[in-house]
């Protein structure tokens, strides 16, 4: 069956870096698009990217370029997210998720999620 | 980017009853797609509905989509004490796919 896995809980000071994994198994992992969708307390889903496994061509919202890196490790079946500059805003709840096709735009398979916090 | 409008914020309701959740897009979402998502405390979304009206793998026919162009309607029939939590729409016709901010269901 189709797993994501994520990595822990984070806490990082303003200003910092924070890098979560999502570990694929249960698929081809080339096949299916990696989507980064983060959600803050009592807010909606926003979604910050995706990235295809196959040949690591990323594409990212608006919002988040400039401070946004996805990549992918294929050997491990591991995509990454790595968010720069931080700030309180950016504390929140990240997932990876994956369509159920190529490119189908909803997502089916999502990680349990990674909290992260920003505090000084 | 398209901004989707849910309502009501809250809706207060017995088990039994039914359930009718609104999602107002700004513009129009290309070929119905639109898709729904329930979230309970501490879980990832769960996809219920996507292409406006298909149900997703596994999720019952008591929840059922509607709408096109800007209007969309999600409707949960007789309401189950599982069913009590939060609801998304997502639209996934134009970059950036953007997700409404949430309509709760609560037990009334």
């Amino acid at each position: 069956q189709v797993q994501l896995v994520q990595s822990g809980a984070e806490v990082k000071k303003p200003g910092a870096s924070v890098k979560i994994s999502c570990k694929a198994s249960g698929y081809t992992f080339n096949n299916y698009y990696i989507h980064w969708v983060r959600q803050a307390r009592g807010q909606g889903p926003e979604w910050m990217g995706v990235i295809n496994p196959s040949n690591g061509v990323t594409k990212y919202a608006q919002r988040f370029q400039g401070r946004v890196l996805m990549s992918r490790d294929t050997s491990t079946s591991t995509v990454y997210v790595d968010l720069s500059s931080l700030t309180s805003e950016d504390t929140a709840v990240y997932y990876c998720a994956r369509d159920p096709d190529v490119s189908s735009g909803y997502l089916v398979y999502w990680g349990q999620g990674t909290l992260v916090i920003v505090s000084s | 980017e398209i901004v989707l409008t849910q309502s009501p914020g809250t809706l207060s309701l017995s088990a039994g009853e039914r359930a009718t959740l609104s999602c107002r897009a700004s513009q129009s979402v290309s070929s119905s797609y639109l898709a729904w998502y329930q979230q309970t405390p501490g879980q990832a979304p769960r996809l219920l509905i996507y292409g406006a009206s298909r149900r997703a793998s596994g999720i019952p026919d008591r929840f059922s989509g509607s709408g096109s162009g800007t209007d969309f309607n999600l409707t949960i029939n007789r309401l189950e004490p599982e069913d009590f939590a939060v609801y998304y729409c997502q639209q996934y016709g134009s970059s950036p796919t953007t997700f409404g901010q949430g309509t709760k269901v609560e037990i009334k």
